[in-house]
């Protein structure tokens, strides 16, 4: 069975610095995707960024980019730039297919420093 | 346009009560999705619908949970005879399924078992 695994369960950054959560998953599958969601306290899931396994290039949003290495089955985010508004929860996650459930990390929570 | 909803957005009932939680999904999207977050974990996925059938029940934890999703659109999460262990919050997501990966999410149902 597929597995997501976030061995942080809490970070903290100062503001305007730049922090990398962890994220590993198992999968016998060779195509698939990844996501990383952040949750603020308004429970409302918002998709930070996503990543095709068969796409070798690292995907960026902004100040949010990952570094997908599928043979080591990591999947980390890094926020350039932290600002106040990047605190929140977020939840590593991974899909087989196009319509498909979606099985998340525990998450870690980020606290911003200002 | 209008996003996922979700009803009630807090729900408090005795244990034993049956409850009914609510989805209503973006207009057009085919598939649709619950999942439960127990405090302080992850997402957990439940059931999921395409069209109006659900190819995947796998992640119901008992028979005392069952959804229906009527029309293609709404769809309803019941449980009977609620426990304790049923606390949590139960959150709906739909996707027009397709060539977009992203599944959409609603605000969820905090509901409370006491």
């Amino acid at each position: 069975a597929q597995t997501v695994t976030q061995s942080q369960p809490e970070m903290s950054v100062q503001e305007a610095e730049t922090v990398t959560l962890s994220c590993t998953y198992d999968t016998s599958e060779s195509d698939y995707y990844l996501f990383w969601y952040k949750q603020p306290p308004s429970r409302q899931m918002i998709l930070v960024i996503r990543q095709e396994a068969y796409k070798q290039q690292n995907a960026t949003e902004n100040r949010f980019s990952v570094n997908f290495q599928k043979a080591a089955k990591s999947f980390s985010l890094k926020i350039s730039d932290s600002q106040l508004g990047d605190a929140a929860m977020y939840f590593c996650a991974y899909r087989r297919g196009r319509d498909d459930k979606i099985i998340f990390g525990k998450g870690t929570r980020l606290h911003i420093l200002p | 346009g209008a996003g996922v909803s979700q009803s009630p957005s807090n729900k408090v009932t005795e244990k034993g009560k049956d409850v009914e939680l609510r989805c209503d999904p973006i207009s057009g999207h085919t598939a649709l999705y619950w999942y439960r977050q127990s405090l302080g974990q992850g997402l957990e996925f439940l059931i999921y619908f395409q069209g109006n059938s659900a190819p995947d029940k796998s992640g119901l934890p008992s028979d005392r949970f069952s959804a229906e999703r009527t029309g293609g659109s709404v769809s309803t999460l019941t449980i009977q005879r609620t426990q304790q262990e049923d606390s949590a919050v139960y959150l709906c997501a739909s996707s027009p399924g397709g060539a977009d990966l992203e599944q959409y999410f609603g605000p969820g149902t905090r509901l409370t078992v006491t």
